[in-house]
């Protein structure tokens, strides 16, 4: 099994511009989360989706932030315009349902916004 | 709201001792509780989980961790600790029954091992 993966690793881009993060879950899992892991602030959740339906979108910052997941096997967060605050590492993770509640962690996209 | 508390943003042991990270949660019903595990510049990885049964449940790389319903707790321990163990640990809940399949996350703990 391949795992979640994540594409870039990593990401720098200055202020103002569009940051696209990808992942793409493990085979047959039905859920997929984004989370935001900063110093400061820990590990917070962004959005969930289920069956590639969003169903909880209250930890997304803002309006620049926005999440996709087109197929079950592909989902992105886009960032427009990026803000030196949004530097952080973004993961994915993915889980398989109700009888499995463990969550399954990409390695992560570190993004610097300068 | 359900709530996880990890007492010890830092916790340093000698190489060999005993392992303790302790983690505290509020919630109505006794919910699933899960330990993961953080390496430098990579994800977090599942050591183990307590969904229902058994209330000491066993984890990869010899950690353990017991469920007590009565003081809402699920402290993880390792007999003996090895510097392979350095790392960051984070407690999680996700309710049973509501809340959906939000996981609350703790603070983390961040273990250093001294040889």
């Amino acid at each position: 099994d391949a795992g979640v993966i994540q594409s870039p690793r990593h990401e720098v881009t200055e202020m103002g511009q569009e940051v696209t993060l990808r992942c793409k879950p493990i085979s047959g899992h039905d859920y997929l989360f984004w989370y935001r892991q900063t110093m400061m602030r820990g590990l917070e959740l962004l959005i969930y989706f289920n069956n590639n339906v969003p169903i909880d979108d209250s930890g997304m910052p803002e309006d620049r932030f926005s999440a996709k997941m087109p197929n079950a096997s592909f989902s992105t967060l886009k960032i427009q315009p990026s803000e030196p605050r949004d530097s952080a590492v973004y993961f994915c993770a993915s889980s398989r349902g109700q009888g499995n509640p463990e969550q399954y962690f990409g390695p992560g996209t570190r993004l610097t916004v300068t | 709201a359900q709530s996880v508390t990890q007492l010890g943003s830092h916790v340093s042991v000698s190489e060999g001792a005993l392992v303790l990270l302790r983690c505290n949660y509020s919630s109505s019903v006794p919910p699933y509780l899960f330990w993961y595990v953080q390496y430098p510049n990579q994800g977090l990885q599942l050591l183990l989980k307590y969904t229902t049964g058994a209330t000491l449940v066993k984890g990869i790389n010899g950690f353990e961790a017991e469920f007590k319903k009565s003081e809402t707790s699920f402290h993880l321990t390792k007999p003996s600790a090895h510097m392979s163990d350095a790392a960051e640990y984070f407690c999680a809940v996700r309710p049973v029954n509501t809340g959906g399949f939000k996981t609350i996350f703790g603070a983390g703990t961040r273990l250093f091992v001294k040889a």
